[in-house]
């Protein structure tokens, strides 16, 4: 089918450590993986993405890496702050017809000073 | 405002009663979605439109949801005969063009209570 597996579903982590949140999925026609962050009382916001022919992209103190043999994804922070305390979803987009974005559960990350 | 923009904010209603949530997207996005987001959860896909094309209903739970948009632009989700299982909050999105890789701008949501 088209779901999203996340993992954890919460995390905790001192300011400054490494944070990794993992998604599989089993669809494998999926070829786009985002990544929200949603604040409290806020709608969720776009941080990094990759496509299918991609196996690792970088945005400052975000990374994201694919493994498509694998189908799993996953989310890495550096350097971690208290403002990415927030829930992240993970998301895949597949083709054809079903285009619009299944996501994960979500993980509620806290960065604790 | 140059974002997604949802009203209301809050909603408490009755068991039984209908509500109507509306959502006005970003200015020239032709795709426009509903998610439900229930406490805990995920992001539940309900519906999404693209542009004059049938909307895609595939997601909604149950024939009580309905949902339109007029004129390309504003969208009105409605739930007719509310449970208390549709508690939620109901977050509308907008994109550019639809199932293209293209962000998703979401708005801040209309949290719904059924009493």
């Amino acid at each position: 089918g088209e779901n999203v597996e996340q993992h954890p579903s919460t995390l905790s982590v001192q300011e400054g450590d490494s944070a990794v949140i993992k998604c599989t999925y089993s669809d494998s026609a999926s070829n786009y993986f985002p990544w929200y962050k949603q604040e409290l009382g806020k709608g969720p916001q776009l941080i990094i993405d990759i496509r299918s022919n991609v196996g690792e992209k970088k945005d400052q103190r975000i990374a994201v890496t694919l493994n498509k043999t694998a189908k799993h994804f996953s989310l890495h922070i550096t350097e971690t702050q208290p403002e990415d305390s927030a829930v992240y979803f993970c998301a895949r987009q597949g083709s054809g017809s079903a285009r619009q974005l299944t996501f994960g559960s979500g993980t509620q990350l806290t960065v604790l000073p | 405002g140059a974002g997604v923009s949802q009203s209301p904010s809050n909603k408490v209603t009755e068991k039984g009663k209908d509500v109507e949530l509306r959502c006005d997207p970003i200015s020239g996005h032709t795709a426009l979605y509903w998610y439900r987001q229930s406490l805990g959860q995920g992001l539940e896909f309900l519906i999404y439109f693209q542009g004059n094309s049938a909307p895609d209903k595939s997601g909604l739970p149950s024939d009580r949801f309905s949902a339109e948009r007029t004129g390309g632009s504003v969208s009105t989700l409605t739930i007719q005969r509310t449970q208390q299982e549709d508690s939620a909050v109901y977050l509308c999105a907008s994109s550019l063009v639809f199932g293209f890789s293209g962000e998703l701008f979401f708005g801040e949501g209309s949290r719904l209570t059924v009493l």
